[in-house]
């Protein structure tokens, strides 16, 4: 079955920097890649999510690339602002499954004034 | 904007108890899914349900564990006889499609003593 590892488990980082975690996944017909924020007592709440036929999306601050080829993904945060500061997921979703995803083991963001 | 929506939040309960989880899904969502997060752990699929059947579970999903949408709103998980280590964050989650994206709900803290 799938695998996710996720890098870093924690990233803290200055208000206004660049965060950036990283993915791997094992199986490579896994086609959907999302990425969850979880706040403290929430359930995730999905940010960003892309499909294997494509390389890299972007919504505002957040981004998201794919390499199909070295299987793995990274999730992009410009400018931080303290409300950011939250749990990240990775996840994989394989092709012929029926919709179950596969986390990452999460990385805790602390974004610092 | 719709939600996905658990009872209770938390429950405290003793080994060898029945509990069951609730949720309701968004209205018109078709594919339900129960996760579980242990305490500083990845989130870990333990079921999904479409068409009013199991479609696919994991290995954690045994024969202590039951799904249920017993009205055609809520869905339902109930573990038979609860151990110590089932202790954890219940998440429900549903979409429309499997190519949908997939709302978690706020999640159960379950404690087992």
């Amino acid at each position: 079955g799938e695998n996710v590892e996720q890098h870093p488990s924690t990233l803290s980082v200055q208000e206004g920097d660049s965060a950036v975690i990283k993915c791997t996944y094992s199986d490579s017909a896994s086609n959907y890649f999302p990425w969850y924020k979880q706040e403290l007592g929430k359930g995730p709440q999905l940010i960003i999510d892309i499909r294997s036929n494509v390389g890299e999306k972007k919504d505002q601050r957040i981004a998201v690339t794919l390499n199909k080829t070295a299987k793995h993904f990274s999730l992009h945060i410009t400018e931080t602002q303290p409300e950011d500061s939250a749990v990240y997921f990775c996840a994989a979703s394989e092709a012929d499954s029926w919709g179950k995803l596969q986390f990452g083991a999460g990385t805790q963001v602390v974004v610092t004034p | 904007e719709p939600e996905v929506t658990q009872t209770p939040s938390h429950q405290v309960t003793q080994m060898g108890q029945e509990v069951i989880l609730r949720c309701v899904p968004i209205s018109n969502h078709l594919y339900f899914y129960w996760y579980r997060q242990i305490l500083g752990q990845k989130v870990e699929f333990l079921v999904s349900f479409y068409n009013n059947e199991i479609s696919e579970k994991s290995e954690i999903f045994d024969d202590q564990f039951s799904v249920e949408r017993p009205d055609g709103s809520n869905f339902t998980l109930k573990i038979r006889s609860t151990k110590l280590e089932d202790s954890a964050m219940y998440f429900c989650a549903s979409r429309t499609s499997p190519e949908g994206t997939q709302y978690f709900g706020p999640g159960t803290r379950l404690l087992v003593l």
